[in-house]
């Protein structure tokens, strides 16, 4: 059973760079024909996906972040990192990982728990 | 961007009664649409892929349909713990989006 953990600092200050990682256990970041989303919720709201990658390194980014978002990964820690700068009050929300494949039908079977990130001075 | 649109926004409703959400795509999105189960402080949880498919593990009350532009979700008998927020989401274009969502509440 494959979990995901997302961990990072939970209040960030205008202007700086959110960085949030997602671990990735039960199962190898790198197996064939997986790819880990990061997926935002603002606090009350519905959902925005911000961006892929594959552990091979190559990334997709929802171009309404794209100016502000790098996805990496770390395959020897099994894990995966998002950094999103620039922040203002508007990138306060909560932050999930998620595994889906890149079949036609894209879906998000696992989750991570969320990370709440505020942005405030 | 293709925006998804589902209506009702809340929906107030009993134990055992036999519900329905819509989700409208911006544009025809073929059968490439998923719905989602989240309830407080949770992540979301798959229920329907591909329109009309049921994840696994997940009660047989649950159905999807639709293609096209136009999406439903029924729960044919509503159990306590059905009462959550519930997302469409498609998969169309790789810029993936989901409904505002609509939250189902206890009447």
């Amino acid at each position: 059973q494959v979990q995901l953990q997302e961990s990072g600092p939970g209040l960030v200050k205008p202007s700086q760079t959110l960085s949030l990682t997602c671990i990735v256990s039960g199962g190898s970041i790198s197996r064939s024909g997986d790819y880990w989303s990061w997926i935002r919720q603002h606090p009350g709201k519905g959902l925005e996906w911000i961006g892929y990658i594959y552990y091979s390194g190559s990334t997709y980014y929802n171009p309404s972040l794209k100016s502000r978002v790098t996805i990496s990964v770390d395959t020897s820690k099994n894990q995966f990192s998002l950094k999103l700068n620039s922040v203002t009050a508007a990138d306060t929300a909560v932050y999930f990982c998620a595994r889906h494949g890149k079949t036609a039908i894209v879906t998000f079977d696992y989750w991570g728990q969320g990370a709440l990130v505020t942005v405030s001075s | 961007d293709i925006q998804m649109t589902q209506s009702p926004s809340s929906l107030s409703a009993s134990v055992g009664d036999r519900v329905t959400i819509t989700c409208r795509a911006s544009q025809s999105i073929n059968f490439y649409l998923n719905w989602y189960q989240q309830k407080p402080g949770k992540a979301p949880k798959l229920l329907i892929y591909a329109a009309s498919n049921l994840q696994s593990g997940v009660p047989s009350r649950f159905s999807g349909s639709g293609s096209g532009t136009d999406f439903s979700l029924t729960i044919s008998s509503l159990q306590p713990e059905d009462f959550a927020a519930y997302y469409c989401q498609q998969s169309y274009s790789t810029v993936y989006t989901f409904g505002q969502g609509t939250k189902l509440e206890l009447k």
